[in-house]
């Protein structure tokens, strides 16, 4: 069965922190990697992609991905209490679009 | 902007009714939609692919006959709970791939079902 597992949490940092969010996956033939975003009540919203071994930065955020470890992580620097939600790691594991989702990690940045 | 659009937003139904949910893609043709469950707390399930003119593909445990996909136009697919359960009541929410085939998705804003 492929999975995708994370830390429920919550985890909680105080403001200004870095965040450091962890993701394990069972599929070695994934490819793509996702962080998704969900504000309670809400929809996801992608976060971050990531396709290739390293690192990847926008702005605060920064993922990274080890494919022989089968591990990726984001990393949000400067923590703000609106970066409170839940973070979905999502992996393509069969391609074609279709994601497998993590059971997310709660965040909670606490001034 | 959205780029993907659900309706309705929020929806309460009696046990045994059916409801019909949007699901439209704003920006762009999609010939495959995704509709999405996620209960309380937990993460999102995928229920079933939506495929622009043939019939809909739905994943394990998903009932085909109870959970109705129709996907008639290239941005316009529905989700219709039939004979609908308090068992039924989540989070339903639809996306449209972003075009780039790597599982990037655009997400709806979800439809609350909360069936009496």
């Amino acid at each position: 069965q492929k999975e995708v597992e994370q830390n429920s949490g919550p985890l909680s940092v105080p403001e200004g922190a870095i965040a450091s969010l962890n993701c394990t996956y069972s599929d070695r033939g994934s490819q793509s990697f996702f962080w998704y975003r969900q504000y309670s009540g809400k929809s996801p919203e992608l976060i971050m992609s990531i396709y290739s071994n390293g690192d990847k930065e926008d702005g605060r955020f920064t993922a990274q991905l080890n494919k022989a470890s089968q591990y990726v992580s984001l990393l949000i620097r400067d923590s703000q209490p609106s970066d409170s939600a839940t973070y979905l790691c999502a992996v393509n594991t069969g391609g074609g679009n279709k994601l497998t989702f993590g059971t997310g990690t709660q965040l909670k940045v606490e001034l | 902007g959205a780029v993907v659009s659900q309706h309705p937003s929020w929806v309460i139904c009696k046990s045994g009714t059916s409801v019909k949910i949007e699901c439209r893609s704003l920006d762009f043709q999609a010939t495959t939609m995704f509709w999405y469950r996620q209960f309380p707390k937990q993460s999102l399930m995928l229920m079933a692919t939506s495929n622009e003119g043939s019939k809909a593909t739905y994943e394990q445990g998903v009932e085909k006959d109870k959970f109705l996909i129709n996907h008639a136009s290239l941005t316009l697919s529905t989700l219709t709970v039939t004979s609908a359960h308090p068992e039924d009541s989540s989070f339903y929410i639809c996306s449209v791939p972003a075009g780039t085939d790597t599982g990037e998705l655009f997400f709806g804003e979800g439809s609350r079902l909360t069936v009496l």
